[in-house]
């Protein structure tokens, strides 16, 4: 059972570049989030979905796209890297609103 | 947007000593609370996930207490170890909304 998957798990990035963070569970969980993870100010949401076709805005959404064709896949876009969005960023998964997040690895990015 | 505070930031003790934390959050519309273990280079882990006011949760040293009322929740963990160190996050669930947004969290370090 590989839970929540991640890739990949470096980046380095040049300023204005594109890429896309991919995620996936194999949990069957319908709720997912993207969240980054600030020196000194812990988990930042940036994104989540609660299935299928629905996502919504977490606190830090600006500068990144998401999308949810499927129940397993939730990527993560940055369309043009800015070195501000330097940071290690976690997906994670949980069967209901008030279930317990299951994490992926982490993926850190680097923007120079 | 959701205020969660943690209290203290960080927090240095000596093996054997017990020790507590604070997260604070709105009361209002409260629906669960959740308390996750995140260890330097790792991903976060769940430690419990509270719903009912006077809750009290335990896993084998650490235990947690959860007041919906007032808004607070207390993370005891007894005779610290080394292994317990690490960094501790709060994250409110509110009602109505699917996301969960967390405190700054609390960094432990335990010296032998």
């Amino acid at each position: 059972n590989a839970g929540v998957t991640q890739t990949p798990k470096f980046r380095i990035l040049k300023i204005g570049q594109s890429m896309t963070l991919q995620c996936t569970q194999d949990m069957n969980h319908n709720y997912m989030y993207w969240y980054r993870q600030d020196p000194g100010m812990g988990l930042k949401l940036i994104y989540y979905s609660v299935g299928a076709g629905i996502t919504d805005k977490g606190e830090v959404p600006n500068g990144y796209n998401v999308s949810r064709s499927t129940t397993e896949d939730f990527p993560l876009r940055l369309e043009l890297a800015a070195p501000s969005q330097t940071s290690v960023y976690f997906c994670a998964s949980s069967p209901k609103s008030t279930g317990e997040l299951f994490f992926g690895e982490g993926s850190r990015l680097t923007v120079l | 947007i959701l205020n969660v505070e943690q209290s203290p930031q960080s927090l240095h003790v000596q093996e054997g000593d017990s020790t507590n934390f604070t997260c604070s959050f709105p009361s209002s519309n409260f629906y669960a609370l959740h308390w996750y273990r995140w260890e330097t280079a790792k991903s976060p882990e769940a430690l419990f996930v509270m719903t009912l006011n006077g809750d009290e949760k335990k896993k084998g040293r650490i235990s947690a207490t959860l007041n919906t009322k007032e808004g607070y929740s207390y993370l005891y963990i007894k005779g610290s170890q080394p292994e317990d160190s690490a960094t501790y996050l709060c994250a409110p669930v509110v009602r109505g909304y699917n996301k969960l947004i967390f405190g700054a969290g609390t960094r432990l370090a335990v010296h032998p």
